[in-house]
């Protein structure tokens, strides 16, 4: 267990609907960062926040904004859903807010869309 | 942005022999190059991660050497175990942070045939 916590695990929805998946990082954790895992793209940096502040920015789209809540806890909101955003979404969690710090990730949420 | 390629796709090797997987990257910018080990229904973890001030690293089974010069680092695993099975991603990126984040491969399916 990394003691990084994501809900829900699975998701099935409809095209054009909205989701919002969450994120509860280790205990004394300060940055966290989502990934979208598909099989074509492999693992995609997305974003990442550190003491809830956007800190870096990847490859997500507009349709997609996330936030880091005062508790540190993270939600990813996926809007507009489209077929092709069906993937597996991690979050890591790590201490510090450079690359070179340990990150460990979630087990991750499935999002199907249907 | 960073690129990572990373080969082989699939390797299969007999159990107790050695195991190699190779990466290379295209920005001499990147200073932090991390491997995980993603396992069935998981989350990837990492195994070990090397920075560029050094040219090799080793935990038990498991080294990782860096070439700085042709930008390619490799991970080898020795006298491989059936629990080695698993999917590895080589990842690189800046530990100064920026927009790129970590950029992973796209992984390696290692098998460990009995």
């Amino acid at each position: 267990d990394s003691g990084v916590t994501q809900t829900p695990k699975h998701l099935i929805t409809a095209t054009g609907q909205r989701v919002t998946l969450r994120c509860s990082p280790r205990s004394g954790d300060l940055s966290v960062y989502w990934y979208q895992q598909s099989l074509d793209q492999g693992l995609q940096f997305l974003i990442q926040y550190y003491n809830g502040e956007e800190r870096a920015k990847g490859n997500i789209l507009e349709r997609f904004s996330a936030q880091q809540f005062p508790d540190l806890h993270s939600e990813l909101n996926l809007s507009s859903l489209e077929l092709g955003d069906s993937a597996l979404y991690f979050c890591a969690s790590s201490v510090g807010g450079r690359w070179n710090t340990e990150a460990f990730f979630g087990q991750g949420t499935r999002l199907t869309v249907v | 942005g960073e690129n990572v390629e990373q080969h082989p796709s699939t390797l299969s090797v007999q159990e107790g022999d050695s195991a190699v997987i190779k990466c290379t990257y295209s920005d001499s910018a990147s200073n932090y190059f991390p491997w995980y080990k993603q396992e069935l229904g998981k989350g990837p973890q990492l195994i070990i991660d090397i920075r560029s001030n050094v040219g090799e690293k080793k935990d038990q089974r498991i080294a990782v050497t860096l070439n700085k010069t042709a930008k390619h680092f490799s991970l080898h695993i020795t006298e491989t175990q059936p629990e080695d099975s698993a999917v590895y991603f080589c990842a690189a990126g800046f530990s100064g942070g920026g927009a790129d984040g970590l950029t992973f491969g796209k992984g390696t399916h290692l098998i460990i045939q009995p």
